[in-house]
């Protein structure tokens, strides 16, 4: 079966980093997405890793491993805006993706 | 350019009635999803439309549940005789391919009474 396991909550404070663990079993793996979404908002797109090791795109991060099936998503000088949900998602063969539940993150000023 | 979008952005409607819902795909996408989303679930993959292939339909929930893609651009997602477990947000991605980053819509917001 397809398993995506991520924190449900998390909270922070403003200006710290923030690490949002995921961990996968899927049948299969052709990469790992992680999305963010606003309430009442559209996901939009932050990352994708298909090879081990880390992507940096400014303030956040993306890591893999997939011999251990583990991901984490770096949030670093948090913002308030970055108050949202990430979402993991795995594309285990063909093109549609598998999406955790959701990380529910909450920065405080 | 514009962006996916989906209407209506909210849909009432009675146990046992059909509804169509509507996804404009970012022009010149060639691939086009539907996912849904319940309350406190995660994304649920419901079909996947790329090129002229036959889609996969793989995650539709029920055979009242079926969808279309015209022309290999607007696509709509038809439930049958809606059930009260319908209830959700629906949400339509494209991507210019496979592989690519997927964009997502706002989604519509099925409620079933």
């Amino acid at each position: 079966g397809q398993n995506i396991d991520q924190p449900t909550e998390m909270t922070a404070t403003e200006g710290a980093i923030v690490q949002i663990n995921c961990t996968y079993q899927t049948s299969g793996f052709n990469g790992l997405f992680w999305y963010q979404q606003h309430a009442g908002e559209a996901p939009t797109f932050l990352s994708y890793n298909v090879l081990d090791g880390l992507e940096e795109k400014g303030r956040f991060s993306s890591f893999l491993s997939r011999s251990k099936g583990y991901s984490y998503l770096l949030l670093k000088e948090l913002q308030m805006k970055d108050s949202a949900s990430y979402l993991c998602a795995v594309r285990p063969r063909t093109d549609k993706l598998i999406f955790g539940t959701g990380t529910r993150l909450q920065v405080f000023p | 350019g514009a962006g996916v979008s989906q209407s209506p952005s909210n849909k009432v409607t009675e146990k046992g009635k059909d509804v169509e819902l509507r996804c404009d795909p970012i022009s010149g996408h060639t691939a086009l999803y539907w996912y849904r989303q319940s309350l406190g679930q995660g994304l649920e993959f419901l079909i996947y439309f790329q090129g002229n292939s036959a889609p996969d339909k793989s995650g539709l929930p029920s055979d009242r549940f079926s969808a279309e893609r015209t022309g290999g651009s607007v696509s709509t997602l038809t439930i049958q005789r809606t059930q009260q477990e319908d209830s959700a947000v629906y949400l339509c991605a494209s991507s210019s391919g496979p592989g690519y980053e997927q964009y997502f819509g706002p989604g519509t917001r099925l409620t079933v009474t």
